[in-house]
C-alpha cells in the first residue's frame, strides 16, 4: 500500500510481558516518528528517527520502552514488563526529508490499540 | 515549556452550521502550525499548514488563520457535514533546526448532528 502501516492493529496482553509493535513507513521517507495517545488525551511524542542518524529518543516514558529501525525502513517499538498505565494507542508517522524547510507532512499510520490488563 | 491548547475540548453542532475551532500555542522556535483531522480509530491526517508569515489556508470547506503575533490559530468549518465529525488537532512544529519536532494540542472532539 502507499500508506503507513502498522501492525498489529489490537494487542492485548498481561501485565508484565514484553510486547512488539511494528510500523511500516511510507517508501523512501526517511524520517519516522513513534507517537502515544492515551484515551481523552493528546498525542505523546516518543521517539524520532531520520536516515542513519542516532534516534532521539527524549519522549520515551521510561527505560522498558525501546525502537528500533533496521535497514533505515521498518521500525519496532518495545515495550517491556508492561504496566496498565501503558495501555493506549500506538501511532507512527513518516514523512521525507527532501528539504529542510521544516514543513514535511507526517503521515499516520492507523495506530496499534495496546490494552494492557 | 513548548504548549499548545485548543478549545473548546468538545463540540456539537447541526448538519450545515459553521463552526471555529480555537489554538493557542507557546511553541518556540515556531516554523508552521498544522491542522489534523482524526477520525475515530484512524490515524491524523492533515488538513492545512501554514507558516510564520501565512496567516489564512483554506482546503475546501475548512479555513485556517494564523495569527503569529498572538500565537492563536483558528479552524473554521463551513456548512458542517456529517462526515466532518471527528477530532481536529493543532500542531506546531519547531522547524528543521529544532529537529522538526511537533507540539500537540489536546485536540476538540466535534460531533456534527442531523
Amino acid at each position: 500500500g502507499a500508506g503507513v502501516s502498522q501492525s498489529p492493529s489490537n494487542k492485548v496482553t498481561e501485565k508484565g510481558k514484553d510486547v512488539e509493535l511494528r510500523c511500516d513507513p511510507i517508501s523512501g521517507h526517511t524520517a519516522l516518528y513513534w507517537y502515544r495517545q492515551s484515551l481523552g488525551q493528546g498525542l505523546e511524542f516518543l521517539i524520532y528517527f531520520q536516515g542513519n542518524s542516532a534516534p532521539d529518543k527524549s519522549g520515551l516514558p521510561s527505560d522498558r520502552f525501546s525502537a528500533e529501525r533496521t535497514g533505515g525502513s521498518v521500525s519496532t517499538l518495545t515495550i517491556q514488563r508492561t504496566q496498565q498505565e501503558d495501555s493506549a494507542v500506538y501511532l507512527c508517522a513518516s514523512s521525507s526529508r527532501a528539504g529542510t524547510s521544516g514543513q514535511e507532512t507526517q503521515y499516520f499510520g492507523p495506530g496499534t490499540r495496546l490494552l494492557v490488563l | 515549556k513548548n504548549q499548545v491548547e485548543q478549545s473548546p475540548q468538545s463540540l456539537i453542532i447541526l448538519e450545515g452550521k459553521n463552526c471555529t475551532l480555537q489554538c493557542n500555542y507557546t511553541v518556540s522556535p515556531f516554523s508552521n502550525l498544522r491542522w489534523y483531522k482524526q477520525d475515530t480509530g484512524r490515524g491524523p491526517v492533515s488538513l492545512t499548514i501554514m507558516t510564520f508569515s501565512e496567516n489564512t489556508k483554506s482546503n475546501g470547506r475548512y479555513t485556517a488563520t494564523l495569527d503569529a503575533d498572538t500565537k492563536q490559530s483558528s479552524l473554521h468549518i463551513t456548512a458542517s457535514q456529517l462526515s466532518d465529525s471527528a477530532s481536529y488537532i493543532c500542531v506546531v512544529s519547531g522547524g528543521y533546526n529544532a529537529g522538526n519536532m511537533l507540539t500537540f494540542g489536546g485536540g476538540t472532539r466535534l460531533m456534527v448532528k442531523p
